[in-house]
């Protein structure tokens, strides 16, 4: 199993519409996670940090849920913008290496 | 908020040479800095921590003769990929942990290497 596993989409999106993806991760000890979004040919961005159950950012919803070991994604009223890929990221437990999951894919249509 | 550059952007080059990336941090110090590779259409994948002042630690897989790292500052860590071939063409981002507890990372732009 990977240690941080991602949904690759693409998700098709309408504009204005909801979306929302999850990242399953295997460490259970993990404390901290990011959301990290990626557009085509540039460097990852911060996105959202989880440190406990969840966390909301204007139309980013992150949501933990550590029985089950995953985090989500939820955006809202999505915009033409909103298209990229959404990289999961969770540190190692100790020290500063981060793992990245795969990628999703989302595509925000007209 | 932190910035770190990357030089150069993007490079071209012949099959056989060697290649220099840098990685700066430009308003604060990195004892470590981290050297990811990022092929088409897949994730960042770690290659090797960067320490100042001693070795860098390489991820599995990886060669440290191949990918020579050099830390000699507190700002500057330097990516040599030696004897460049086509399948070292890819996208390679450096990054370098924030201050803080629980602080994430902050990227480089990246550079494009394309070896001919």
């Amino acid at each position: 199993r990977k240690e941080v596993e991602q949904d690759p989409g693409p998700f098709n999106v309408p504009e204005g519409a909801t979306v929302a993806f999850n990242c399953t991760y295997s460490n259970s000890a993990s404390q901290s996670f990011f959301w990290y979004r990626q557009d085509c040919r540039k460097e990852p961005k911060l996105l959202m940090s989880v440190y406990s159950s969840g966390n909301e950012d204007g139309r980013f919803t992150a949501q933990l849920n550590r029985a089950s070991q995953y985090i989500s994604l939820l955006i809202r009223d999505s915009k033409l913008s909103d298209s990229a890929t959404y990289l999961c990221v969770v540190p190692e437990a100790a020290g500063n290496k981060l793992t990245f999951g795969g990628g999703t894919r989302v595509l925000v249509k007209p | 908020g932190a910035v770190v550059s990357q030089h150069p952007s993007r490079v071209i080059c012949k099959s056989g040479t060697s290649v220099k990336i840098e990685c700066r941090s430009l308003d604060f110090q990195a004892t470590t800095m981290f050297w990811y590779r990022q092929f088409p259409k897949q994730s960042l994948m770690l290659m090797a921590t960067s320490n100042e002042g001693s070795k860098a630690t390489y991820e599995q897989g990886v060669e440290k003769d191949k990918f020579l790292i050099n830390h000699a500052s507190l700002t500057l860590s330097t990516l040599t990929v030696t004897s460049a071939h086509p399948e070292d063409s890819s996208f390679y981002i450096c990054s370098a942990p924030g201050l803080g507890v629980m602080e994430t990372q902050y990227f480089g732009p990246g550079t494009r290497l394309l070896v001919l």
